[in-house]
């Protein structure tokens, strides 16, 4: 089936280094799947942070990016610089172009310290 | 305004009991979703609404029901809740279809089942 894998659980930065968080998935029953990163911030909703429907493509959002690696099968959230703001739960998510189907990682918790 | 509105946003529960939770939204979206998380895990989908059809995941036919009197409101309802039942449950809304399939998430109900 298709699968979402976040590998690390919590993330802790120091303030202003760069950030890596990886996600790899598994599409067997989408033909052309959309990918997407969604944050929680503490007390908030989960929101979308960005999100790229073509492969080999970068999506970009609030300093984030990350780009669908069809070959490597991952979409990677990355951060030059992070700030304490930036302290949230993030989720790498699999769809399909109707958005009626989303299939989510665990999670990753990101914390910055100054 | 983008806001997914969720009532209670904290239940408390007997064992088989019946819970009734609510969302709304005010965005005109075609699609209403629920979501279980529980920690450490990944947001499971329990079933959407497109329009007025509601589509339920196989593995969770049977435990929650769901109505959408309007647009604008849905429910997810158990009819007799058990101790598995505990976790956050998350509604979200989408306009379908297309690159812009957004799901915009509410910020949650946390069902604490005794």
């Amino acid at each position: 089936g298709d699968s979402v894998t976040q590998t690390e659980g919590q993330v802790t930065v120091s303030e202003s280094k760069s950030l890596i968080i990886n996600c790899t998935y598994s599409a067997t029953s989408i033909a052309y799947p959309n990918l997407f990163w969604y944050v929680r911030y503490p007390g908030e909703g989960l929101q979308l942070l960005l999100k790229v429907i073509t492969a080999g493509q970068k999506g970009s959002s609030r300093g984030f990016e990350a780009t669908y690696n069809k070959e490597t099968t991952s979409f990677h959230l990355q951060k030059a610089s992070v700030q304490e703001s930036d302290s949230a739960v993030y989720y790498c998510a699999l769809g399909d172009y109707s958005g009626t189907y989303q299939r989510f990682g665990t999670g990753t918790k990101l914390q910055v310290v100054p | 305004d983008t806001t997914v509105k969720q009532n209670p946003r904290y239940k408390l529960a007997r064992v088989g009991k019946p819970v009734n939770l609510i969302c709304s939204q005010t965005m005109n979206h075609d699609t209403m979703y629920w979501y279980q998380k529980k920690p450490n895990q990944a947001p499971k989908l329990l079933l959407f609404y497109y329009d007025k059809i509601l589509n339920r995941e196989a593995d969770t036919f049977e435990k929650f029901q769901s109505s959408r009197p309007n647009n604008s409101f849905c429910s997810l309802y158990i009819g007799s809740a058990g101790l598995e039942y505990s976790a956050m449950y998350l509604c979200a809304s989408s306009r379908v279809w297309g690159p812009y399939a957004e799901q915009f998430f509410g910020p949650g109900t946390r069902l604490t089942v005794l």
